[in-house]
């Protein structure tokens, strides 16, 4: 079985700049999460989907970042315009549902510059 | 408030030693779900298991164990005779029904075995 796919796997931009990842989670599942990873820390949720709709956005900085996820199947994360402090790891993660495990990718590590 | 809790920072124990890595969650759902992962220096989060609350049998897979203790909102993680390629970060998360199935990761645990 496939696990969760996303890319790029690196990216350096300047500030300022937009840049967008994408991510293809597990066939079947409903639930995909967007964390953020920030060097020594644990993820942080940005935003997650049940199917193409959004469940919490909460923690989203709504003003720089956004998500889609068309169809209900792969979903791609937004940061326009970006800042020094956004350089982290971007981990996209899906799950069965509720109570079921999720399942990460690989990550994105952005470098903000 | 922080809703899992990894006071470990940092450990370093010397290969085949035992090591406990411990977790303390706070939740006031009924039903809920702990969770470890492990985060080698490759940065991918692999799945090491799935506790829901109301199961507290502990688990034993080969080296790991795992200790369920409700009634300490506890959820601790034990390697058994460590080996180097267990170095890694090991996060503690916690999810519950009343919020959407959302993942609350601790702060994590950095272990190093020494050869």
């Amino acid at each position: 079985e496939a696990g969760v796919a996303q890319s790029p796997r690196y990216k350096i931009i300047e500030k300022r700049q937009s840049v967008a990842f994408w991510c293809n989670p597990i066939s079947g599942h409903a639930t995909l999460y967007w964390y953020q990873q920030i060097l020594g820390q644990g993820p942080k949720l940005l935003i997650q989907f049940q199917n193409n709709g959004v469940v919490d956005d909460s923690q989203l900085p709504k003003d720089r970042f956004s998500a889609e996820r068309l169809k209900g199947v792969d979903s791609t994360l937004k940061i326009q315009p970006a800042k020094l402090e956004d350089s982290a790891v971007y981990l996209c993660a899906s799950s069965l549902g509720l109570g079921g495990e999720a399942f990460f990718g690989q990550g994105t590590r952005l470098t903000v510059v | 408030a922080q809703k899992v809790t990894q006071a470990q920072t940092e450990i370093s124990v010397v290969e085949k030693e035992d090591v406990t890595l411990d977790c303390v969650y706070e939740t006031r759902d009924t039903t809920y779900y702990l969770f470890w992962y492990k985060q080698p220096p490759s940065g991918e989060l692999v799945f090491l298991i799935r506790r829901n609350s109301f199961d507290e049998q502990n688990e034993i897979s080969g080296r790991y164990s795992w200790n369920f203790q409700k009634s300490t909102s506890s959820f601790n993680f034990t390697i058994t005779a460590s080996q180097v390629v267990d170095s890694a970060v090991y996060f503690c998360a916690l999810s519950e029904q009343n919020t959407g199935n959302q993942f609350y990761f601790g702060t994590g645990t950095s272990l190093t075995v020494i050869p």
